[in-house]
């Protein structure tokens, strides 16, 4: 139990147009959301928390105009890379939790990753 | 806010040979403490986590250690296996304006040779 998966896995873009990337939970109720993004060799940069039905919460520093989450749903949120241009070229990995269904509050579960990669 | 330094950033060892990670936190009060494996290209897997009441948790070959009074912890990887290859990351969860969320270690790149 407890997946999370990404669409696309990986996706080429032009520099100046936007693209979405799904994460759902399979077989759970994600209530909350993470989205990180990790550029090679380093470690995981946390970039906003999403409460199912609530909008996001941005980590410090980064653009929430220019990385749109939406989380509607239980089992899916979205982020947008609008705009894109080549330093937003990463891997972003989402991680989800259910905290309404006995849950510790530690539990989350990752995704496997989208490489995005903007020429 | 909490921070996590992690030790060696990478680790090199024999096959069947054990490996140590090490991990230290600035925030007394940090009560969970996962390590999670990412391959090449995927996403972060949790691979054994230790609650702040205990100082020991084992996994078949996998350990992990805490000390609280100094304020860090190790993963322990016995009989190494060429699977074991990967990047490791600590990790703890975040209190205040951290609250809920995992702050990660920098990670460590083991190679485990045959």
């Amino acid at each position: 139990g407890a997946v999370v998966s990404q669409h696309p896995s990986w996706v080429i873009c032009k520099s100046g147009t936007s693209v979405k990337i799904e994460c759902r939970s399979l077989d759970f109720q994600a209530t909350t959301m993470f989205w990180y993004r990790q550029f090679p060799k380093q470690s995981l940069m946390l970039m906003a928390t999403s409460n199912e039905g609530s909008k996001a919460t941005y980590e410090q520093g980064v653009e929430k105009d220019k990385f749109l989450i939406n989380h509607a749903s239980l089992t899916l949120s979205t982020l947008t890379v609008t705009s894109a241009h080549p330093e937003d070229s990463s891997f972003y990995i989402c991680s989800a939790r259910d905290l309404t269904s006995g849950w510790s509050l530690y539990e989350q579960y990752f995704g496997p990753g989208t490489r995005l990669t903007v020429t | 806010g909490e921070n996590v330094e992690q030790h060696p950033s990478t680790l090199s060892v024999q096959e069947g040979d054990s490996a140590v990670i090490k991990c230290t936190y600035s925030d007394s009060a940090s009560n969970y403490f996962p390590w999670y494996k990412q391959e090449l290209g995927k996403g972060p897997q949790l691979i054994i986590d230790i609650r702040s009441n205990v100082g020991e948790k084992k996994d078949q070959r996998i350990a992990v250690t805490l000390n609280k009074t100094a304020k860090h912890f190790s993963l322990h990887i016995t009989e190494t296996q060429p699977e074991d290859s990967a990047v490791y990351f600590c990790a703890t969860i975040g209190r205040g304006n951290q609250g809920g969320k995992l702050i990660f270690g920098q990670g460590t790149e083991l190679s485990v040779k045959p």
